[in-house]
């Protein structure tokens, strides 16, 4: 069965800063891997999405990486605003399916 | 990206009452819906999966004769709480995965609050 684990589960830095999140998973054999952001109360939001085959994926100040083999995933934000403030999903698919497994989450706070 | 709506937003109910929470897909077909149930400060556990046309495949521990799921056509779903219960309160979220496609989009959410 697959399990997602995001350390830190909460992380404070001041803006500005740049920062990472990580993301791992026990079972190596995904289809692919999605960030995502979460506001409180609110739906998803998808941020980034890393297909098996690739190494890395960027969207403005987001950038996401996989490493499949070892079961990691990072997502580096650049020059953290106020408004990145939320909670970010990690979640994986296995191979031939849709279903998605989700990590617990990081709770980012960038204090203005 | 893709727009998804769920309707209603929040709600409030009585226990024993049976509550229907509508998920849209409003500028695709979604052949694969998903929904998902997320306690406080817990991650998201799939419920079910839903294809068009066909029954739902319900996650282990979700009864099936309490969360229906109807995939009415290719842009509606519906999940239906039946005779809910305060442990059934959760954020509720479906999301769709267009014709096609390997991403999955998802709604804003419909808070339940039973009393």
């Amino acid at each position: 069965k697959q399990e997602v684990t995001q350390i830190p589960a909460a992380l404070s830095v001041p803006e500005g800063e740049n920062l990472v999140l990580n993301c791992s998973f026990t079972d190596s054999a995904i289809y692919n891997l999605q960030w995502f952001r979460q506001d409180p109360g609110k739906g998803l939001t998808s941020l980034l999405l890393i297909q098996s085959s690739q190494r890395e994926q960027t969207s403005g100040r987001l950038n996401a990486s996989l490493d499949k083999s070892s079961g990691r995933s990072t997502l580096y934000i650049a020059a953290s605003q106020p408004g990145d403030s939320a909670t970010y999903l990690c979640a994986v698919s296995g191979a031939g399916s849709y279903q998605l497994t989700f990590g617990k989450g990081t709770k980012l706070s960038v204090i203005p | 990206g893709a727009v998804v709506s769920q309707h209603p937003s929040r709600v409030i109910c009585k226990s024993g009452t049976s509550v229907k929470i509508e998920c849209r897909s409003l500028d695709f077909q979604a052949t694969t819906m998903f929904w998902y149930r997320q306690f406080p400060k817990q991650s998201l556990m799939l419920m079910a999966t839903s294809n068009e046309g066909s029954k739902a495949t319900y996650e282990q521990g979700v009864e099936k004769d309490k969360f229906l799921i109807n995939h009415a056509s290719l842009t509606l779903s519906t999940l239906t709480v039946t005779s809910a219960h305060p442990e059934d309160s959760s954020f509720y979220i479906c999301s769709e995965v267009k014709r096609g496609g390997v991403e999955q989009f998802f709604g804003p959410g419909t808070r339940l609050t039973v009393l």
